[in-house]
């Protein structure tokens, strides 16, 4: 079986541009969350989806925006990239929200905003 | 709101001895904690979580973690140490059961040959 897949794996974008990465889950699970992981730190927490509604939101700003669709995989979309948004972006899935799962996560895609 | 700390930056162990990678949380209610662990320029790997139950969670290659509710405490050990566990580790927690999983810094463990 196929893990979660995301893509691209790696992405260079000027400041100001736009960028879309993209999240397949595990086949069956039907909630997708987005963390953002500058060096050196630990994952933040950015969306959680579930069904195909926002269910959780982190203290991201509005040039973040997300969403899922019927078959459950996602999209994450930033505007007007900055320097400070480059960083590796993990997606990860569970079944459900009803349940005591851990997250299992993608490889991340790596964007560098130059 | 819900917190972990992970107080070490870095732990460094010899090969073949017990160690162990500190974590505390803060929560409202009962928590839902996680171990993860990342190999560079990989994605985070699930190695153990703690519901409810026993106060010592076995999970994937070797790793064990105690939970101690009255120190809010769940460290993550292993009794013997090998060089292949060289990674950074991260500690997590989630307040309700249908709630976002937060992260801690993280802990860059070394074992030394």
């Amino acid at each position: 079986d196929a893990g979660v897949t995301q893509s691209p794996t790696h992405l260079i974008k000027t400041r100001g541009q736009h960028v879309t990465l993209r999240c397949s889950p595990i086949s069956g699970h039907k909630s997708v969350s987005w963390y953002q992981q500058v060096l050196g730190q630990g994952p933040q927490f950015i969306f959680q989806y579930y069904e195909k509604e926002e269910r959780g939101r982190g203290n991201f700003p509005d040039r973040f925006s997300a969403r899922q669709f019927p078959n459950y995989s996602s999209e994450l979309n930033v505007n007007a990239l900055l320097l400070g948004d480059s960083a590796l972006y993990l997606c990860a899935s569970i079944p459900t929200l009803q349940g005591s799962y851990g997250y299992t996560f993608g490889s991340g895609t790596r964007l560098t905003v130059v | 709101a819900q917190s972990v700390a992970q107080p070490e930056d870095q732990v460094n162990v010899a090969e073949g001895n017990p160690l162990t990678v500190k974590c505390t949380y803060s929560v409202s209610g009962n928590p839902y904690l996680f171990w993860y662990v990342q190999y560079p320029n990989r994605g985070l790997q699930f190695l153990l979580k703690y519901i409810t139950g026993d106060n010592l969670v076995k999970g994937s290659y070797g790793f064990e973690a105690e939970f101690n509710k009255s120190q809010t405490s769940f460290h993550l050990k292993k009794p013997s140490a090998l060089v292949s566990d060289s990674a950074l580790y991260f500690c997590a927690v989630r307040q309700n059961r249908d709630d976002k999983i937060i992260f801690g810094k993280g802990t860059r463990l070394h074992i030394l040959p």
